[in-house]
Formats: C-alpha cells, sequence, structure tokens
C-alpha cells in the first residue's frame, strides 16, 4: 500500500520569504504521480502543482517549484516570494495506478506579513 | 465552465439518523471520487466510479456507508445509522479519466456534523 508522510505539521514565514514544505512517500509502482494541494479555508482543493514520476526536471508553476527526488521517495514543495494569499493547508498527494490519492497529512502554513 | 458541485454545505444530524450527500461532478468526467477529511487531517479515500464499472469501494469505512452514481453523473453518498465518529468533512472529485495523469477537480464538500 502506498502512503504519504508530511513531517511539518505547522510552518510560518515572512511576506516575500521562502519557504519549503517537505513530503516523502512510498510506492510499489514504477509509474505514478505526485500533487501538492492547498485547501485555503474555504475548504477548496485546489491543485498547486504536478510531477510526473518518469519526468526527471523538476516542475515549476510560476512561485512555486517542486525538489523531486525519485531514489529517496521525497517530494518537496517551495514557495518563492510567499504571498498573504498562500497562507492555507498544503497536502501532498500520490496517484498511481489505483486511481485515488494517497494524501499525506497536511502542513499549516502561515504567511506573516 | 462549471466546477464540481456539493449539497448539502453544512449537515447537522443526530446521532442514529441517516444523511444523504449529494455530488455534481464536472460535466463529461467519467470518474468520480469521495474522499473523508476528519478534523485536522488528510483525506481519506472512501469510493471510486469509472463509467459503467463496478465502484472501488475499498476504503468505505463500515457497512454504513453505501454510494451509488446514477447515469454516469451525480453520485449520492449515504451513511446509515450516523455515529459522530462520521463527523467530518466529505469531499468529492471528478476526473476526466481514469488515468492517472488526469487531474482530480475538488467540490467545496459537506460538513457533517453528528450530535
Amino acid at each position: 500500500a502506498q502512503t504519504v508522510t508530511q513531517s511539518q505539521p505547522e510552518m510560518s514565514v515572512q511576506e516575500a520569504e521562502t519557504v519549503t514544505l517537505s513530503c516523502t512517500y512510498d510506492t510499489s509502482e514504477n509509474n505514478y504521480y505526485l500533487f501538492w494541494y492547498k485547501q485555503p479555508p474555504s475548504r477548496q482543493m485546489i491543485l498547486v502543482i504536478r510531477q510526473e514520476a518518469y519526468k526527471q526536471q523538476n516542475a515549476t508553476e510560476n512561485r512555486f517549484s517542486v525538489n523531486f527526488q525519485k531514489a529517496a521517495k521525497s517530494f518537496s514543495l517551495k514557495i518563492s516570494d510567499s504571498q498573504l494569499g498562500d497562507t492555507a493547508m498544503y497536502f501532498c498527494a500520490l496517484r498511481d495506478a489505483g486511481n485515488m490519492l494517497t494524501f499525506g497529512g497536511g502542513t499549516r502554513l502561515m504567511v506573516k506579513p | 465552465g462549471a466546477g464540481v458541485s456539493q449539497s448539502p454545505s453544512n449537515k447537522v444530524t443526530e446521532k442514529g439518523k441517516d444523511v444523504e450527500l449529494r455530488c455534481d461532478p464536472i460535466s463529461g468526467h467519467t470518474a468520480l471520487y469521495w474522499y473523508r477529511q476528519s478534523l485536522g487531517q488528510g483525506l481519506e479515500f472512501l469510493i471510486y466510479f469509472q463509467g459503467n464499472s463496478a465502484p472501488d469501494k475499498s476504503g468505505l469505512p463500515s457497512d454504513r456507508f453505501s454510494a451509488e452514481r446514477t447515469g454516469g453523473s451525480v453520485s449520492t453518498l449515504t451513511i446509515q445509522r450516523t455515529q459522530q465518529e462520521d463527523s467530518a468533512v466529505y469531499l468529492c472529485a471528478s476526473s476526466r479519466d481514469r488515468e492517472s495523469s488526469y487531474e482530480q477537480y475538488f467540490g467545496p464538500g459537506t460538513r457533517l456534523t453528528v450530535t
């Protein structure tokens, strides 16, 4: 069975600074996808970034980038130039051939002015 | 276009009552998922529908939980004889197809409180 672990329950960062959220996972599959979702207080899950396991190049989306280390089964999210609107819960998730998403426990990020 | 919608937004029920939660997926999406998010926790998979195939019910926590999907579109999650531990946010998601590459789009969830 696949597992996803987020070891940081809470983090804070000053506005305009950079923060990195950690995620490790385990799966027996060789072909899978990794995701970071953002969940603001509105409860709406919003996809932040996606990484295909077969791609060596790290995904980037504007201020968001990942450090994907396949051998180490690590998938961290870096948020650059943090903004107040980035305050939310962040979930790391894995999707393999089983189709459903397996989520980590989440990291609560607070961006301070 | 319209996203995934869920109703009701909030539901308060007494222990022992049955509840029904509704999900309207994005039009044309063949895959539909239900997840449960307990307070301060990550999301837990419940059930998955793909087209006309038999659903994957492997995540349902007990036989009090059931779900159906009519006409390959709207889905209803039913919880019978609710218990206090059923209190959680129930999230529905849909995806274009079963392929792992396709993003799952989430609805706003239904917050269920069992008193």
